[in-house]
């Protein structure tokens, strides 16, 4: 297995267009996490799974994001009209139940012009 | 919720030990984690404590003080490799769940 990975790892996109993301955790695990890191900040909190459930979304989470994990496979974030203030690193993170640490993918760095 | 503090910029000479810091408030405490991020790249684990007390891996320590809500990553030996953003995350209960909480890093500049 080679890590999480994500998809794509740059996304130039127009004000008000949607984007999606996709990310593939390391295959035994069951819990996934999004996270959005700007520069000079440290990984903020968006949403965790378990399996295919969506037990945790944080505030910064706006109805214009939304994040799907069928089957409790690869996971998707979708932002829907995208604004300037969107631009960041979103990062996917995995582990499992017995981890310590979570595994982070290289990231999908979005810009949004 | 949660909240850490940790200082935004430590900077120190190869070969040298250094201490950064972290201050945490959580509810449900699980365990203090440490990640380095390097320029461009992703995340990666060093260190977690649950207990107290001090954990050693190579040249890299983790301590933790549940009482006092506080922790610190130990460098030994530093290396020019070592200038990166290093990170504690708290690992707290929320309805069953455990995510970890990022604080907002300290840049470590390592000068030869």
């Amino acid at each position: 297995d080679t890590g999480v990975s994500q998809d794509p790892r740059h996304k130039i996109t127009k004000r008000g267009q949607n984007v999606t993301f996709r990310c593939d955790p390391i295959s035994e695990h069951n819990r996934l996490y999004w996270y959005r890191q700007t520069l000079g900040q440290g990984p903020e909190f968006l949403t965790y799974f378990q399996n295919e459930a969506q037990l945790e979304k944080s505030r910064l989470l706006s109805d214009r994001f939304s994040a799907e994990r069928p089957k409790g496979s690869f996971s998707t974030l979708e932002i829907q009209r995208t604004e300037q203030g969107d631009s960041a690193m979103y990062l996917c993170a995995s582990s499992s139940p017995t981890d310590r640490e979570a595994f982070f993918g290289q990231g999908t760095r979005l810009t949004v012009v | 919720g949660q909240s850490l503090e940790q200082p935004s910029e430590v900077t120190a000479v190869e070969g040298a030990i250094v201490q950064i810091n972290c201050t945490y408030q959580t509810s449900g405490f699980y365990g203090l984690s440490w990640y380095q991020q390097h320029d461009g790249g992703a995340p990666t684990f060093l260190s977690y404590n649950a207990l107290d007390g001090l954990e050693e891996t190579g040249r890299f320590s983790s301590f933790l003080s549940r009482s006092d809500s506080y922790g610190y990553l130990l460098l030994q030996e530093l290396q020019m490799k070592d200038s990166a953003s290093y990170f504690c995350a708290v690992t707290g209960a929320s309805g069953g769940s455990y995510i970890p909480t990022f604080g907002r890093g300290t840049s470590l500049i390592v000068h030869p």
